[in-house]
């Protein structure tokens, strides 16, 4: 089946620095990716929706600058928490979709622990 | 996207079906029912789709109702590496259309 890969795992950094997570999807061409959040025994919450080759949509209350999305190939979307503080600790989830009629597929998500 | 409404949490023995609901009165006709489930710490796993008809794959059954307004899970052998939690979503078939999360419901397979 479809498989998408997200990279790190699992990232824990000092407040300040500013981290990647990257969004392969590795036997399809993903069209549309997009990135959630999910903090504990929440359910996931879109931060945005990218397209391959232009800007980012972003959900409302999420912040742009802070959350940098690329999707520069039909493969692959990064994620760029900027300048990270302790209140961005959470789990990011990526997931892609390709051709029309076909399920969105999931990484296994990356949690960030900022200190 | 239209809402769904699922219990927060069912239990079912091990080796028995387990039948999650799915009330989605609001669906439009070009509206999918969708399950997903998220084992803990782990992203999403794509379970099976449905427009009208019921749908059957290696991993699940789908039974959705004449008039869409609801829908039913079924796992028919529950092990217990099918604890987790099931969200049944409604989203427009195109291939950018977004999935919205509710809380889903937790299943706990027990022995």
């Amino acid at each position: 089946g479809a498989v998408v890969s997200q990279h790190p795992s699992r990232v824990i950094c000092k407040s300040g620095t500013s981290v990647k997570i990257e969004c392969r999807s590795l036997d399809f061409q993903a069209t549309t990716m997009f990135w959630y959040r999910q903090f504990p025994k929440k359910s996931l919450m879109l931060m945005a929706t990218s397209n391959e080759g232009s800007k980012a949509t972003y959900e409302q209350g999420v912040e742009k600058d802070k959350f940098l999305i690329n999707h520069a190939s039909l493969t692959l979307s990064t994620l760029t928490v900027t300048s990270a503080h302790p209140e961005d600790s959470s789990f990011y989830i990526c997931s892609a979709a390709g051709q029309l009629n076909q399920p969105q597929h999931f990484g296994d998500g990356t949690r960030l622990s900022i200190l | 996207d239209a809402k769904t409404t699922q219990p927060p949490s069912m239990d079912c023995a091990e080796g028995r079906a387990a039948n999650l609901p799915c009330n989605h009165s609001t669906i439009s006709g070009n509206e999918y029912v969708y399950w997903y489930r998220q084992i803990h710490s782990q992203g999403p796993q794509y379970i099976i789709h449905g427009l009208k008809n019921n749908e059957t794959n290696e991993m699940a059954s789908l039974i959705i109702t004449e008039d869409r307004k609801s829908s039913t899970l079924i796992l028919p052998h529950a092990t217990l590496r099918d604890t987790a939690v099931y969200y049944c979503i409604v989203r427009l078939e195109t291939s950018g259309s977004r999935l919205t999360f509710g809380e889903g419901t937790q299943l706990t397979v027990n022995p």
